[in-house]
């Protein structure tokens, strides 16, 4: 069975930093695309960054740019999102996703002092 | 950036209507082009991918149509499960937009 399982989020003051990781299994996770998406309380779905296969292309919303970073570890069959310089507007749910589908079942992330 | 519109924001059926929502792209997007559902406090689930094509698993009553910049996502006959909140979202380019999303509750 594919399951995307996410952790590290939490409640961080505004300027702080957070860690986000997905835990893979079921299916060979160097071979696919990977994506974080975020929701915000009440409101709909934001892309904030995608990663390829292999690494070569990162992307990224330009409301993270230059704050957030992407990376992945395909011999643990991770993938990350490091978040710097939080802001009160990045208090979501972050899910990862593989390509399209699945999603996993998110993390909180809440910024606040 | 491809802007993503999606209507109505929300609409209210009856279980065994016919529900219709579309999706327009700010440009071409060929056929890049995902319906996803969600429920509350639940992940979204991905329901048509490349713009007319059904994932595994998914009741037939749900189906999609359009390329370029209109798209549709028609279920032809609403269940009870079906109440939820659908996205649209494009996958032609970065940014991976999606629309603001189309709440289909009770009647």
């Amino acid at each position: 069975e594919v399951q995307l399982v996410e952790s590290g989020g939490g409640l961080v003051k505004p300027g702080g930093s957070l860690r986000l990781s997905c835990a893979a299994s079921g299916f060979t996770f160097s071979s696919y695309n990977m994506n974080w998406v975020r929701q915000a309380p009440g409101k709909g779905l934001e892309w904030v960054s995608s990663i390829s296969s292999s690494s070569t292309y990162i992307y990224y919303a330009d409301s993270v740019k230059g704050r957030f970073t992407i990376s992945r570890d395909n011999a643990k069959n991770s993938l990350y999102l490091q978040m710097n310089s939080l802001r009160a507007e990045d208090t979501a749910v972050y899910y990862c996703a593989r390509d399209t589908s699945p999603w996993g079942q998110g993390t909180l992330v809440t910024v606040s002092s | 950036d491809i802007q993503m519109t999606q209507s109505p924001s929300s609409l209210s059926a009856s279980v065994g209507d016919r529900v219709t929502i579309t999706c327009r792209a700010s440009q071409s997007i060929t056929s890049y082009l995902n319906w996803y559902q969600q429920k509350p406090g639940k992940a979204p689930k991905l329901l048509i991918y490349a713009a007319s094509s059904l994932q595994s698993g998914v009741p037939s009553r749900f189906s999609g149509s359009g390329s370029g910049t209109d798209f549709t996502l028609t279920i032809s006959s609403l269940q009870p499960e079906d109440f939820a909140t659908y996205y649209c979202q494009q996958s032609y380019s970065s940014p991976r937009t999606f629309g603001q999303g189309t709440k289909v509750e009770i009647k």
